[in-house]
């Protein structure tokens, strides 16, 4: 089974501020990868598919990049209400999610 | 727009069978093009997929559970469901439904509002 690792597991950051979050799968995935933002209480909300596609509405702050086995979320700017936990998933065969990571403001 | 509901028990004794329904609006499941799914968030961790069903009843399912998942689909009543046998207290979460256009890459793009199941004698 191909598993998929994400780090940081937690980080703080303040207003503004460039945030990268990494995703790495154990085997390559070509771009079979999405990433989910989910608010404390609220359902996941997909941001980005395809690797580096936004799914519509999603800010433009927010991009990713990546293939094969590494990819990248990253957000421009950080805002208040970014805050929260991010979740990879691969999508080819087996459907697997990252392990999180959560994000708080400094 | 489409929309999922999933709806079931909230309470199920350890060794029974957990059974969740998920009903979508504002869209046909037999129109093709979309993969349902389900997938559980246990209390205060991350996601688990649990598989998926397509409209024509073909299914896949995580490894990891494949052999107490059973997943079918009743197009008639545009909705999908889950059974999953011999639970215990690990399978205590929360279940959501889930949307995946089948063609295009795009993961699951819609989801219901999730559901608690707790298990417990």
């Amino acid at each position: 089974d191909i598993q998929m690792t994400q780090s940081p597991s937690s980080l703080s950051a303040s207003v503004g501020d460039r945030v990268t979050i990494t995703c790495r799968a154990s085997q390559g995935i070509s771009n079979y990868l999405a990433w989910y933002q989910q608010k404390p209480g609220k359902v996941p909300k997909l941001l980005i598919y395809a690797a580096s596609t936004l799914q519509s509405g999603v800010p433009s702050r927010f991009s990713g990049s990546g293939s094969g086995t590494d990819f990248t979320l990253t957000i421009s700017s950080l805002q208040p209400e970014d805050v929260a936990t991010y979740y990879c998933q691969k999508y080819n065969s087996a459907r697997t999610f990252g392990q999180g990571t959560k994000l708080e403001i400094k | 727009q489409v929309q999922l509901q999933e709806s079931g028990p909230g309470l199920v004794k350890p060794s029974q069978t957990l059974s969740l329904t998920c009903t979508v609006s504002g869209g046909s499941i037999s129109s093709g093009g979309y993969y349902w799914s389900w997938i559980r968030q246990h209390p205060g961790k991350g996601l688990e997929w649990i598989g998926y069903i397509y409209y024509s009843g073909s299914t896949y399912y995580n490894p990891s559970l494949k052999s107490r998942v059973t997943i079918s689909v009743d197009t008639s009543k545009n909705q999908f469901s889950l059974k999953l046998s011999s639970v215990t207290a690990a399978d205590t979460a929360v279940y959501y439904c889930a949307r995946e256009p089948a063609l295009g890459g795009r993961a699951f793009d819609i989801w219901g509002q999730g559901t608690m199941v707790t298990v417990s004698s």
